[in-house]
């Protein structure tokens, strides 16, 4: 099945830099990857997306890039804010609507 | 519009105990799917039903967890008997059958802890 490899694990970034969180996949068939941003006590909620037909999209401060070439993609945020503090998932999906998701990345934005 | 509705939120239990979970999802929403999400990991997918059916639960432990979905719209996930490596928060998402965006959307989680 599906592998999702995500680095960092944890991510430590003075308020107002950027932070950039990396994933790898193994199924070629992937062609959906979206990018999960989960506060404490919630659930995983949806920020960005990107279709295997796009190398990029961008959402005011966040964009995601897309090498389906390597299978790996990006996720970056720009002028980071406190409220951006959180645990950051990548996800991918083949067949179905079957998500498989990364080990979770945790960011601490220090003000 | 209302979101994912899970309950309880925390549940404390001895090994070989039993628990149920119940999740409503958002209105309409045909898919509905199970997740354990393990401290520190990412959510990993038990089950998955589209409407009543099920479509994959390839990787639900199956000689002790079960799960329902009667009438398409509210699911229980049942553990029983319950094992130390069975804490976790359980997640309950959904999505729509019309469009293939693929977006999930979580209930905050039931909380099980079992000592």
């Amino acid at each position: 099945g599906e592998n999702v490899e995500q680095h960092p694990s944890t991510l430590s970034v003075q308020e107002g830099d950027s932070a950039v969180i990396k994933c790898t996949y193994s199924d070629s068939a992937s062609n959906y990857f979206p990018w999960y941003k989960q506060e404490l006590g919630k659930g995983p909620q949806l920020i960005i997306d990107i279709r295997s037909n796009v190398g990029e999209k961008k959402d005011q401060r966040i964009a995601v890039t897309l090498n389906k070439t390597a299978k790996h993609f990006s996720l970056h945020i720009t002028e980071t804010q406190p409220e951006d503090s959180a645990v950051y998932f990548c996800a991918t999906r083949a067949a179905g609507n079957k998500l498989t998701f990364g080990g979770g990345t945790r960011v601490l934005v220090k003000p | 519009e209302a979101g994912v509705a899970q309950s309880p939120r925390y549940k404390i239990i001895e090994k070989r105990q039993s628990v149920a979970f119940w999740c409503n999802p958002i209105s309409g929403h045909a898919t509905l799917y199970w997740y354990q999400q393990i401290l520190g990991q990412g959510p990993k997918l038990l089950i998955q039903f589209q409407n009543n059916g099920v479509v994959d639960d390839s990787q639900l432990p199956k000689d002790r967890f079960s799960a329902e979905r009667l009438k398409g719209v509210d699911s229980t996930l049942k553990i029983q008997p319950a094992k130390l490596e069975d804490s976790a928060v359980y997640l309950c998402a959904s999505s729509s059958l019309a469009g293939d965006n693929g977006e999930l959307f979580f209930g905050e989680g039931s909380r099980l802890t079992v000592l």
